[in-house]
């Protein structure tokens, strides 16, 4: 299957501060990448779409000023966190879609552990 | 009534055990089902991916997506101690922009 790199695994910031979250696609070019938030013992909460060359579109109640999200080329997207607070505190996962496989197949990071004190 | 429904669990069983984990939908435009293993901390691994009803086996996995009674399973034979892991159900309709649904996962634990 397709490889998902997802930086940094876990990262622990003061409140205010922002956070840059990396994903990758390794072997494929990602046209539609994912970002989820996991509350623990939860399922996967989408929170947008991005796809490569334009702007992301996000789920209600998601703040995009707060969390942009830029899909610069076809292998890697960016979250950041912006003025963080301890209510974003919670565990992000990127995925993409990979054009030669089927669409509804995503392909999954590691995940991203935000501590924010 | 949500999207995906699917029993938070926790599973507990014995090693070499039948494992069936079940999700049932709402949803009738959904035809593409899959199965997710997360394990703690990690993001979710594709274990097994149909499309409309039917079964399909890789190995000690079978799913079956029963689409008349809107039903989908994961069974898992001859359980071991690695496949202890919270597994997600996914949906999704066809078409370019079709989401993703998930079921909120059941954590199963598998005894040595």
């Amino acid at each position: 299957g397709a490889v998902v790199s997802q930086h940094p695994s876990r990262v622990i910031c003061k409140s205010g501060t922002s956070v840059k979250i990396e994903c990758r696609s390794l072997d494929f070019q990602a046209t539609t990448m994912f970002w989820y938030r996991q509350f623990p013992k939860q399922s996967l909460m989408l929170m947008a779409t991005s796809n490569e060359g334009s702007k992301a579109t996000y789920e209600q109640g998601v703040e995009k000023d707060k969390f942009l999200i830029n899909h610069a080329s076809l292998t890697l997207s960016t979250l950041t966190v912006t003025s963080a607070h301890p209510e974003d505190s919670s565990f992000y996962i990127c995925s993409a879609r990979a054009g030669i496989y089927s669409r509804q197949k995503l392909f999954f990071g590691s995940g991203t552990q935000l501590s924010v004190l | 009534q949500k999207e995906v429904e699917q029993d938070p669990g926790p599973l507990s069983v014995p090693e070499g055990a039948i494992v069936s984990l079940n999700c049932t939908y709402s949803n009738s435009a959904f035809q593409y089902f899959m199965w997710y293993r997360q394990y703690s901390r990690k993001g979710p691994e594709l274990l097994m991916y149909t499309y409309s009803s039917g079964n399909k086996e890789d190995g000690r996995f079978t799913a079956q997506v029963d689409k008349s009674s809107k039903y989908i399973s994961l069974f898992i034979r001859d359980s071991q101690p690695s496949d202890s892991a919270t597994y997600l159900c996914a949906m999704s309709a066809t078409g370019a922009n079709s989401k993703l649904t998930f079921g909120k996962g059941i954590t199963l634990s598998v005894r040595p």
